[in-house]
């Protein structure tokens, strides 16, 4: 368990809908990452925040955004979802938000299902 | 998107077999790379954050190693064990918000 909590575990909707995922880091840690794993695309960097401010952004789509909370929770609002969101959304964290340099602790992530 | 490759795509040892994989990636706007284990049905494990060229880091029986002037970093275990049976994963890190996984190296030990 890396202390990483993410929710929902699964979560099945309709095409053209929006959903939220939710992630709480490491108690201590500042910096969180999400990411998406696709069958087609492998794992791929979304999106980083560090203590509230956007770090680092990767491929995320622009229907996707995701802000982190003063107590330091992140959720990444994924909108207008299309069949091909279908995927598994890893949230991880770590202490520091240098770009690159941290380890990262990874959350069991988030199944989403877009029928 | 930038080319992560890894070597060999999937690895079959024995019990007490000494085994090593590549990751390759460009030798331009490096910063970082990272190394992780990924079990079936878990979440990625980082095992080493690698910065400088020439680095080696160990970890018990795993260790690593890291050339950035010609593109690579090799990953070896030392007398594998079933537990060690997962996915390894690479992910180069470039200046300019570049954070690329490779497709991993599937390593199955057999005991």
């Amino acid at each position: 368990d890396s202390g990483v909590t993410q929710t929902p575990k699964h979560l099945i909707t309709a095409t053209g809908q929006r959903v939220t995922l939710r992630c709480s880091p490491r108690s201590g840690d500042l910096s969180v990452y999400w990411y998406q794993q696709s069958l087609d695309q492998g794992l791929q960097f979304l999106i980083q925040y560090y203590n509230g401010e956007e770090r680092a952004k990767g491929n995320i789509l622009e229907r996707f955004s995701a802000q982190q909370f003063p107590d330091l929770h992140s959720e990444l609002n994924l909108s207008s979802l299309e069949l091909g969101d279908s995927a598994l959304y890893f949230c991880a964290s770590s202490v520091g938000g240098q770009w690159g340099y941290n380890e990262q602790f990874f959350g069991p992530g988030t199944r989403l299902t877009v029928l | 998107i930038l080319n992560v490759e890894q070597s060999p795509q999937s690895l079959h040892v024995q019990e007490g077999d000494s085994t090593n994989f590549t990751c390759s990636f460009p030798s331009s706007n490096f910063y970082a790379l990272h190394w992780y284990r990924w079990e079936t049905a878990k979440s990625p494990e980082a095992l080493f954050v690698m910065t400088l060229n020439g680095d080696e880091k160990k970890k018990g029986r795993i260790s690593a190693t890291l050339n950035t002037k010609e593109g690579y970093s090799y990953l070896y275990i030392k007398g594998s064990q079933p537990e060690d049976s997962a996915t390894y994963l690479c992910a180069f890190i470039g200046t300019g918000n570049q954070f690329y996984f490779g497709t991993g190296t599937s390593l199955t030990v057999i005991p």
